[in-house]
Formats: C-alpha cells, sequence, structure tokens
C-alpha cells in the first residue's frame, strides 16, 4: 500500500483565496482525520469522519472550514476564505478501527501558506 | 480535558549514549498508547504502538512501555545514533475518546556526532 496520500505537498495562496486540501486514505480504513500543526498549538484534531460520516468536527475552528468524504478513498479539507492564521501544515491520517486498533497512519502533509 | 505531556521538551546527548524519553497521561482509562517520530518539515511516522493489554513494545532499539496504572509511557533509545535527531510525539488513545488520539507536545531529540 503507498500509505496515506496527499495533495498538494505545498500551497501558497493569497489571503481571500479558496484553498482545497485532498486526501486519500489507506484502501480498507474506516476511519479518516485531519490535523493542523502549528508551532504555536501543536497538532490540532479538526475532524475525523467514520465510514465516510462525519462524527466530530469540533474541532474545525470557523465556517471558513469545510470537510467532506464523498467515498472510502477521498477526502478534502476546504478553507474559503483563507487568512494569514490558517498558514500550518495540515496532516491527514486513517486507522483500521476504533480505539486506534492498528495504530495512525498519517500522509506527509499539506504545507500552507496564506499571505 | 485529557492531558499528555513529555518530558524533557528537548535533549541533546552525545552519540551512543542510551536515553529515554517520558510520557504521561492524566487519564487510565486508555486504550493504545503510539510513539511517532517527525523529521522537521516532513510527516509523522509511527514508531511503536503498544495495545493496552500489552506492557511494551520492542522495534529494534527502541522500546516502549506503558504503565497505565501510574499514567506513564517510556521510549527507551539504545545505543543513539546523529540519524535519531527527530522530535518524538506520543499519542493516547482515551476510552473516552474513541479513536482520537491525544498528542503529547513532544520531545526534541539531538544526537551529537
Amino acid at each position: 500500500d503507498a500509505g496515506v496520500i496527499q495533495s498538494p505537498r505545498h500551497e501558497v495562496t493569497e489571503m481571500g483565496q479558496e484553498v482545497t486540501l485532498r486526501c486519500k486514505p489507506i484502501s480498507g480504513h474506516d476511519y479518516l482525520f485531519w490535523y493542523r500543526q502549528t508551532m504555536m498549538r501543536g497538532l490540532e484534531l479538526l475532524i475525523y469522519f467514520n465510514n465516510n460520516v462525519p462524527i466530530d468536527d469540533s474541532g474545525m475552528p470557523e465556517d471558513r472550514f469545510s470537510a467532506k468524504m464523498p467515498n472510502a478513498s477521498f477526502s478534502t479539507l476546504k478553507i474559503q476564505p483563507s487568512e494569514p492564521r490558517d498558514s500550518a501544515v495540515y496532516f491527514c491520517a486513517s486507522s483500521l478501527a476504533a480505539g486506534g486498533a492498528g495504530g495512525y497512519t498519517f500522509g506527509s502533509g499539506t504545507r500552507l501558506t496564506v499571505v | 480535558k485529557q492531558e499528555v505531556t513529555q518530558i524533557p521538551a528537548a535533549l541533546s546527548v552525545p552519540e551512543g549514549e542510551n536515553l529515554v524519553l517520558n510520557c504521561s497521561f492524566t487519564d487510565s482509562a486508555i486504550y493504545n498508547l503510539q510513539w511517532f517520530r517527525q523529521d522537521p518539515g516532513k510527516g509523522l511516522t509511527s514508531l511503536l504502538l503498544i495495545q493496552s493489554s500489552q506492557r511494551e513494545q520492542t522495534s529494534g532499539r527502541l522500546n516502549a512501555s506503558l504503565d497505565k496504572s501510574s499514567g506513564r509511557s517510556t521510549l527507551y533509545i539504545a545505543a543513539s545514533q546523529p540519524g535519531d535527531s527527530a522530535t518524538y510525539l506520543c499519542a493516547a488513545y482515551l476510552e473516552t475518546s474513541g479513536s482520537r488520539l491525544t498528542f503529547g507536545e513532544g520531545t526534541q531529540l539531538t544526537v551529537n556526532p
């Protein structure tokens, strides 16, 4: 398996623009997670899905953030409109089952810079 | 809110030393605990996963232990090498949080040649 695949690896955009981050989880993993990492706040869970259904989006910072999982092999995290404070590394991770059975596998992340 | 803490925040050692990284959590109702490594500008690489029924896991020069009663986990690195330099993160799966991981803030390790 190629692991969790994220795209793009780097994204530079201007304030106010829409940004879409993409993730392909490991095949067969029922759980998908979106995290954000910054120096100030460390790793923050934004939202997670189980079997394509959003379970907990309490970590989504504002209405400007939205996430979808239209099928088991694809998820998007969208920011509209983007702001400089959204600059961070965004990670996607997937897990086989509840309770972290088998552990999490992380993607390589998308480094977002909003100027 | 569950808290996972890691001590020390940073550690610098000469090559060849054995070292221990510490992780503590305030809730003993833990499913599993996972140790990750993160290199600068890179993603998280899973090192070891300890299931709640286990007390330790070993992989090469790495050994991780879990003591649920005391709320502690340790990551032992034997014969450290410069290539071990990275940030090490522990993360706990809590019974109250289902599949959510709670991360510590990490220990930044530097192994000097």
